[in-house]
C-alpha cells in the first residue's frame, strides 16, 4: 500500500510568483484535502477535493486554488505569493465512504518559503 | 465559530509520571473529536477518536460536554510518547479543525 506522497519537499519563491504543489493520494483513497501549517501552529484547512470537484473550502482567498485528477492525485496552486504564505503545506487523503471517521492520512508536506 | 484550544504549547514530565494534555473546544452541535500525533521525523497520524472509546498506546480521552473538553491522558508516561500532539474536531465530512498543538517531552 502506497502512502501519501508530496512534491516538492522544499521550495523557495519570491513575492508575486506562483507555485504548484503536488500530491498523490494513498492507494484506494478518493478524497484529498490540503492544509496549511504555519510555524508553531496547527494545520489549517484550505480545501478538499472529491471526484475532481472542490468539496468544501476554508478561509483562504481565491488565489489558492486546486485540482484533482481522475487518478485522485491533486495539485494546490497559489498565485501572487505573499510573505505570509510561507508555511508547510500538507496533503491528506481519505475515503469518502468512511463518513466522518476523521481519519486522514497525511503526507510529509511541502515547505514553502516566500522571500 | 468552531475552535480548538490547546493551552499548553510545551509539556514536560518524567518517565512513569501521569500525563494530561489539555484540549478545549467550541462547537455548536454534537462534536466529534480526535487526537493526532506526530513523532519525530514521522508524518501526522491519528492517535484516537472519542467515538471509539478506546485506549491507544495507553492513552485515553473522554469527551466532557459540560466543560467542552477532550483531555488526553496516560497514567504512566514512556519515553517513546515524546511527540507533538494535536487535538482536532471534525467540521463536515473529513474536514478537521486543529488546535495549535502541544509538544510533549518525556524525561528519563
Amino acid at each position: 500500500e502506497t502512502g501519501v506522497t508530496q512534491s516538492p519537499t522544499h521550495l523557495i519563491k519570491t513575492r508575486g510568483q506562483q507555485v504548484t504543489l503536488r500530491c498523490s493520494s494513498q492507494s484506494g483513497h478518493n478524497t484529498v484535502s490540503w492544509y496549511q501549517q504555519a510555524l508553531g501552529q496547527g494545520p489549517q484547512f484550505i480545501f478538499q477535493y472529491y471526484r475532481e470537484e472542490e468539496n468544501g473550502r476554508g478561509n483562504f482567498p481565491p488565489r489558492f486554488s486546486g485540482l484533482q485528477f481522475p487518478n485522485y492525485s491533486s495539485e494546490l496552486n497559489v498565485n501572487a505569493l505573499e510573505l505570509d504564505d510561507s508555511a508547510l503545506y500538507l496533503c491528506a487523503s481519505s475515503l469518502s465512504t468512511s463518513g466522518n471517521t476523521g481519519e486522514l492520512f497525511f503526507g510529509e508536506g511541502s515547505r514553502l518559503t516566500v522571500l | 465559530a468552531q475552535r480548538v484550544t490547546q493551552p499548553e504549547k510545551l509539556l514536560s514530565v518524567f518517565k512513569g509520571a501521569p500525563v494530561e494534555l489539555k484540549c478545549n473546544y467550541s462547537y455548536s452541535g454534537s462534536p466529534e473529536l480526535f487526537w493526532y500525533v506526530q513523532y519525530s521525523r514521522q508524518r501526522l497520524q491519528l492517535l484516537l477518536r472519542h467515538i471509539s472509546r478506546e485506549s491507544i498506546k495507553g492513552f485515553t480521552a473522554d469527551l466532557n460536554k459540560g466543560e467542552t473538553s477532550f483531555h488526553l491522558k496516560k497514567p504512566f508516561a514512556q519515553e517513546e510518547d515524546s511527540a507533538m500532539y494535536y487535538c482536532a474536531l471534525i467540521q463536515g465530512a473529513q474536514k478537521l479543525v486543529f488546535g495549535q498543538g502541544t509538544r510533549l517531552t518525556i524525561n528519563p
